[in-house]
């Protein structure tokens, strides 16, 4: 167990919706980061916020949004969903953001019908 | 632009016998991190192992160890006596410091089976 946890653990959606998956990084950390694996794509970073502010974007759709909020945890908010946004979303958190381990959480499984 | 490359798919080792995984990477930064990373089945990234760009020794964790040799810019996880339990998909990863922030380059992973 990594202490980083993630909810839901599972969720199943339609197109066009919206989701929120959430997650709370081990107790200390202050930097979040959002990864997305897909078959086609692979493992891919999204999103990094140290401390409540925006560090560092990869490949985030404009569609995707996410923040930290003041006791650490993050959401990441996924909008108008498509049928290739199916995929499993981890959040992974660290101390202070630079070059330590990433401890990663359980992850997200989310299908969009 | 950072590149990390997993050549092998899939690789098959017997119980108690080591195994290789390779990794090679591609950066411009003078600075960087490597990692290795175990996806079960069932789906979470457990951390195995890291090495810095500027450490003189490879690391080791137990049974893992990285054979990383900076000029051939390869970093391979080696597993020594396998088990049954280490049957998963093995992902390498660099940690940069190009356009700030600390995010993870993946390769494509290898998946391991290990026989009795």
């Amino acid at each position: 167990d990594s202490g980083v946890t993630q909810t839901p653990k599972h969720l199943i959606t339609a197109t066009g919706q919206r989701v929120t998956l959430r997650c709370s990084p081990r107790s200390g950390d202050l930097s979040v980061y959002w990864y997305q694996q897909s078959l086609d794509q692979g493992l891919q970073f999204l999103i990094q916020y140290y401390n409540g502010e925006e560090r560092a974007k990869g490949n985030i759709l404009e569609r995707f949004s996410a923040q930290q909020f003041p006791d650490l945890h993050s959401e990441l908010n996924l909008s108008s969903l498509e049928l290739g946004d199916s995929a499993l979303y981890f959040c992974a958190s660290n101390e202070r953001g630079v070059g330590e381990t990433q401890y990663f959480g359980p992850g997200t499984r989310l299908l969009v019908l | 632009a950072q590149k990390i490359t997993q050549t092998q798919p899939g690789m098959f080792v017997q119980e108690k016998e080591a195994v290789t995984l390779d990794c090679t990477y591609d950066t411009s930064d003078p600075s960087y991190g490597l990692f290795w990373y175990k996806q079960p089945s069932s789906g979470e990234m457990i951390f195995l192992i890291y090495q810095g760009s500027y450490d003189q020794q490879n690391a080791t964790e137990g049974r893992y160890s990285l054979n990383f040799q900076k000029a051939r810019k390869s970093a391979n996880l080696v597993i020594s006596a396998s088990q049954l339990g280490d049957s998963a998909m093995y992902f390498c990863a660099m940690r940069g410091v190009t356009g700030g922030g600390n995010k993870l380059t993946f390769g494509t992973g290898t998946q391991l089976k290990v026989e009795l």
